[in-house]
């Protein structure tokens, strides 16, 4: 079955990298995928990796995937206040469905 | 384009009530899905629809029942609400045929039970 873990919580000054992490257990995943919640909105898709591939940048995100650890990271760089939110990892294998990790919850503080 | 709407945004039950969670989606896509959000816990998938008319349980779908009659609209139900129910409900859609599924969300229902 699926099992996804991240840690709770990170708290990270303005203007610097943050780096989330997630694991997984399920080795057929397919694809990672990186949502992000905002205070009292619903999720969006923030980025995702294929798992044939390593890395993944865009923008000002930066996807790493260690396939043989089942470990995937996330690093925002330059982070901002507008960067505060609750971030997801989750996974999908060929069922149509996702699982999803508990969610980290970023502060950027100033 | 509205995209993924959810009705109510918030709602106050007694135990024992009953209500129905309304989820729209105007993208035309065929899978949806309710997940309640938890603290710690993240999202647990409820139930979900592969295509209108269908339904299958999902993670938690105890004490829900849902039905897709038609494809844009997805509905969650509670038949005897209890404190346990109370959390936050997000409906999600999304187009995909194959492996990669990127499931568009709605903004939530508040749900307090007492």
């Amino acid at each position: 079955g699926e099992d996804v873990e991240q840690s709770l919580f990170l708290s990270v000054r303005e203007g610097d990298s943050s780096v989330i992490n997630c694991t997984y257990t399920d080795s057929s995943s397919t694809y990672l995928y990186w949502y992000k919640q905002e205070p009292g909105a619903g999720l969006q898709l923030l980025t995702y990796i294929f798992s044939n591939m390593d890395m993944k940048q865009d923008q000002r995100l930066t996807v790493l995937l260690n396939k043989k650890d089942k470990h995937l990271s996330l690093r925002i760089a330059d982070t901002q206040t507008g960067d505060s939110a609750i971030y997801f990892c989750a996974e999908s294998t060929n069922d149509y469905k996702l699982s999803f990790g508990a969610g980290t919850t970023v502060t950027v503080r100033a | 384009n509205a995209g993924v709407t959810q009705t109510p945004k918030f709602r106050v039950l007694k135990t024992g009530q009953s209500m129905t969670l309304l989820c729209a989606q105007d993208m035309n896509h065929e899978y949806m899905y309710w997940y309640r959000q938890d603290p710690g816990m993240g999202l647990r998938l409820i139930h979900y629809s592969v295509g209108e008319g269908t339904t299958a349980k999902g993670e938690v779908p105890d004490g829900y029942n849902v039905s897709r009659l038609k494809k844009q609209n997805f509905l969650l139900g509670l038949e005897s609400a209890a404190p346990s129910q109370t959390s936050v409900y997000f409906c999600a859609s999304s187009y995909s045929q194959g492996i990669y599924n990127e499931q568009f969300f709605g903004p939530g229902t508040r749900l307090t039970v007492l």
